[in-house]
């Protein structure tokens, strides 16, 4: 998996609680990104970074907040996790640009009873 | 119209036999295409990047892009068992925040004995 890593791997928690998923790199690429899968809509892009400190939204971040405060850690927040946002999580890498390849992580499986 | 399609499947195919996967995509000024196969269970890994116009051949694989048509495929010669998975397409694709990579929902291919 390129040199990333995903914790926890699994997770179950109960809505309203919050939730803090972290992504661990050591290729010291400058993008990183955190995706949802869910069934029926594929990949949708919540956040990403372009670097330290560096971050954007994607398509579906409402309810969803991420830091970096090193180039090998992204944190991706649950502030109030609620059952909408049971999905598998995917964090992601580039060396350079938005468009370049980007290498994914394990997963995260979170399930928010 | 979704930005990045493909069919859903799945995509049946005898083994030995040539899998055909395709793609459309919504921006014309898209530069940057990618290919990647997702088991169950699994993250997604990168199969075929291409840029210009053409076939790209790696193995048993070839990604063929028309700008024109703005289509993308994949071909999967002499397809075997290990070849069943989810292929899913990438695309950048100008957003109001600018270039992002954007996924299609996947086809799922099935390889028959």
């Amino acid at each position: 998996d390129a040199g990333i890593t995903q914790s926890p791997r699994h997770k179950v928690t109960e809505t309203g609680t919050p939730v803090t998923l972290r992504c661990h790199q050591t290729e010291n690429h400058r993008y990183m990104y955190w995706y949802r899968q869910d069934p029926g809509h594929g990949l949708r892009l919540i956040h990403y970074s372009y670097g330290v400190k560096d971050t954007d939204k994607g398509e579906v971040s409402d309810g969803y907040s991420v830091s970096r405060s090193k180039t090998e850690d992204f944190l991706l927040t649950l502030e109030s996790a609620t059952s909408s946002q049971t999905s598998v999580y995917f964090c992601a890498i580039s060396a350079d640009r938005h468009t370049d390849t980007q290498y994914f992580g394990p997963g995260t499986r979170l399930t928010v009873l | 119209q979704k930005e990045v399609e493909q069919n859903s499947g799945p995509l049946s195919v005898p083994e030995g036999a040539i899998a055909s996967l395709n793609c459309t995509y919504s921006d014309r000024v898209s530069q940057s295409f990618f290919w990647y196969r997702q088991y169950s269970g699994k993250s997604p890994e990168l199969i075929m990047s291409i840029y210009s116009n053409g076939d790209k051949e790696d193995g048993r694989f070839t990604a063929q892009l028309n700008k024109a048509s703005q289509y993308v495929s994949l071909l999967i010669r002499d397809s075997q068992p290990s070849d069943s998975a989810t292929y899913l397409c990438a695309a950048d694709i100008l957003t109001g925040g600018g270039n992002k990579l954007t996924f299609g929902t996947g086809t799922q291919l099935k390889v028959e004995l």
